[in-house]
């Protein structure tokens, strides 16, 4: 069954083409971001991550960009096919005081991917 | 290749019954989470297990108490239930606490009337 939300940010994009997705984010004390896919009736899958400390990583398919002035991470995704079809959520690694560290995730943006 | 496995997938309960989500790996990670997904709201982490024998409340723990079972197993449980804890409950666990890349079951769907 779904599981996410009915009012997510939608990109629609044609099979073959790059997707970008973006996110912004709001603390800068953050030392990972994270990109996660959740597929319809699914838990969230873990895509990439990026240390604060780079601006750019790129795994098969996936790069994450960092821009730390204006605090924006974006997902690329190249040669999207339908099975990229999904929710995208971005997520903080976060310490707090004590040691404590925890994922902080973003709303999300739904994918969808037309033949 | 099981994973994170959650039970049961759908629940309905009426208001102030009780019930226990369940959650088992089987990968011999440290660490697990309970999280709780509403639309528009991302996931919010209930509580969690850094490590076998231990717990700490997350963002949203009112309401829910958990149990560490054993290393395999953590439990979510609900004394009484509020049609505000109708939502998505998601376990993910992690080899250890704070690591980016949490393995997270298929998720509960549950509905309080």
């Amino acid at each position: 069954g779904e599981s996410v939300g009915l009012h997510l940010p939608t990109l629609s994009v044609q099979e073959g083409d790059n997707s970008i997705i973006n996110c912004a984010y709001s603390n800068s004390a953050s030392d990972y971001f994270i990109w996660y896919k959740q597929e319809s009736g699914k838990g969230p899958q873990f895509i990439i991550d990026i240390r604060s400390n780079m601006d750019k990583r790129q795994g098969q398919r996936v790069t994450v960009l960092l821009n730390k002035t204006v605090k924006h991470l974006s997902l690329q995704i190249a040669a999207t096919q339908p099975g990229d079809s999904a929710v995208y959520f971005c997520a903080e690694n976060r310490g707090i005081s004590g040691g404590y560290n925890k994922l902080i995730f973003g709303a999300g943006t739904r994918l969808a991917v037309h033949p | 290749n099981a994973g994170v496995t959650q039970t049961p997938k759908f629940q309905v309960l009426k208001t102030g019954q009780s019930m226990t989500l369940q959650c088992a790996q089987d990968m011999n990670h440290n660490s697990m989470y309970w999280y709780r997904q509403d639309p528009g709201m991302g996931l919010r982490l209930i509580y969690y297990s850094a490590s076998e024998g231990t717990t700490d409340k997350g963002e949203v723990p009112n309401g829910y108490n958990v149990s560490r079972l054993n290393k395999r197993e953590f439990s979510l449980r609900l004394e009484s239930a509020a049609p505000s804890q109708t939502s998505v409950y998601f376990c993910a666990s992690s080899p250890r606490f704070g690591n980016t890349e949490a393995f997270f079951g298929q998720g509960t769907r549950l509905t309080v009337v």
